[in-house]
């Protein structure tokens, strides 16, 4: 089956610095979810990106398929934005939103 | 819209009781999923559903069991719980109108000892 894996699998950052998440996948994706899990444990959907570049406020996600990546850009870190960010992809045969989840990076910023 | 939500919140099994754990959502989405979460790890899928009265396996569907019978009701049934079904479980909802990005309920923590 695909594989999906994101580096660095921790980070620790000041508050106001910027960091660059990434996700690695195996094989072709039709669908690509990046997401952030609270402290509390609450799953947040942060972007449907299976190609291209968005942005929403101070985060940006640009995934290139052809070359199997995706890269989620935290920009002025906020305590706030601590948690684990998960990467979730689904093959492209596959049109069923069956997602593939990568094993997170746990993100500390300190204030 | 109350989105996804789940019950119970907590929940301790002994080995060998039965559970169904409830989710519901109400943003009349086609496509609902069960996951488990282990610690320190990322989610895996153990069933899902593309519509009412059709359910297919995920990655890790032994020991489990779902039905659905209305678009809004997603129940996941442990029979025989094991001391290996400790995780946290969630639910979550999609739509192919808005391109199957999954919102997730509060999720489910069970322990069986």
């Amino acid at each position: 089956g695909i594989q999906v894996e994101q580096s660095p699998p921790d980070l620790i950052l000041q508050e106001g610095a910027n960091s660059t998440l990434r996700c690695n996948f195996s094989d072709s994706v039709n669908n690509l979810q990046w997401f952030h899990q609270n402290p509390w444990g609450q799953l947040i959907n942060l972007f449907y990106i299976p190609s291209g570049t968005k942005q929403n406020g101070r985060l940006s996600a640009t995934t290139v398929a052809t070359e199997r990546y995706s890269l989620l850009y935290i920009s002025s870190s906020q305590t706030t934005d601590s948690g684990v960010y998960f990467c979730a992809v689904e093959r492209w045969s596959s049109n069923t939103g069956k997602l593939i989840f990568g094993q997170g990076t746990t993100l500390q910023v300190k204030p | 819209n109350a989105g996804v939500t789940q019950t119970p919140k907590f929940r301790i099994l002994k080995i060998g009781q039965s559970m169904t754990l409830q989710c519901t959502q109400d943003m009349n989405h086609n496509y609902m999923y069960w996951y488990r979460q282990d610690p320190g790890m990322g989610l895996k899928l153990i069933y899902y559903s593309v519509g009412a009265g059709i359910t297919d396996k995920g990655e890790v569907p032994n020991g489990y069991n779902v039905s659905r019978s209305t678009t809004e009701d997603f129940p996941l049934r442990l029979e025989l719980a094991a001391p290996s079904q400790t995780s946290v479980y969630f639910c979550a909802s999609s739509s192919p109108q808005v391109a199957y990005e999954q919102y997730f309920g509060p999720g489910t923590r069970l322990t069986v000892t």
